[in-house]
């Protein structure tokens, strides 16, 4: 158990709608990562939030959003979902800005019919 | 365009012997290497790392070689073990830049 927690677990939805996507990190944490993994592909880095400030951004679509709340959890906002958003998204945090080892969550896995 | 690549989707090794996972990069600025475990149905765990001012980096059963002349990495698991299987992945930094990762290795360890 790495400490960080997502919910939901699973998700499926229609296209067309909006998800919310719940992260928190490890106690004492900072910084909350969230990636994206679709079928065989690696983990696309999307964004990152250190103490409720935008600290970096990938390649995370305009229809999708995140922020960090003061009590340091995450959400990741994905609106006007396509069929290829489908994928299991995984949050991770750090107790810094980017050097430390990062620690996941167990993952959502979201699926848009 | 890919720039940590795992060209190997999958890889079976028997039980007791050495299991070698491979990674190639293409981004000289990268100054730090990762391997991640990930079990079905978990998020990734991290397993071990590297600076790229060594060239080894040893943790038990695994070891990681870094040729950064060649930017490749290697993964050693000496012995394996069944409950080594797994999805690898490969990741990479330069500076606080966040990670970049591969696609991933299966390793099947067979009793």
């Amino acid at each position: 158990d790495s400490g960080v927690t997502q919910t939901p677990k699973h998700l499926i939805t229609a296209t067309g709608q909006r998800v919310t996507l719940r992260c928190s990190p490890r106690s004492g944490d900072l910084s909350v990562y969230w990636y994206q993994q679709s079928l065989d592909q690696g983990l696309q880095f999307l964004i990152q939030y250190y103490n409720g400030e935008e600290r970096a951004k990938g390649n995370i679509l305009e229809r999708f959003s995140a922020q960090q709340f003061p009590d340091l959890h995450s959400e990741l906002n994905l609106s006007s979902l396509e069929l290829g958003d489908s994928a299991l998204y995984f949050c991770a945090s750090t107790s810094g800005q980017g050097k430390e080892t990062q620690y996941f969550g167990p993952g959502t896995r979201l699926l848009v019919l | 365009d890919q720039q940590v690549k795992q060209n190997s989707p999958s890889l079976s090794v028997q039980e007791g012997r050495i299991s070698i996972l491979n990674c190639d990069y293409t981004n000289s600025m990268f100054d730090y290497f990762l391997w991640y475990k990930k079990y079905p149905a978990e998020g990734p765990t991290f397993l071990i790392s590297i600076s790229s001012i060594k060239d080894k980096n040893e943790d038990g059963r695994f070891t990681v070689f870094l040729n950064k002349s060649a930017k490749h990495l290697s993964l050693h698991i000496v012995p394996s073990q069944p409950g080594d299987s797994a999805v690898y992945f490969c990741a990479a930094r330069s500076g606080n830049t966040p990670l970049v990762f591969g696609k991933g290795t299966r390793l099947s360890v067979i009793a």
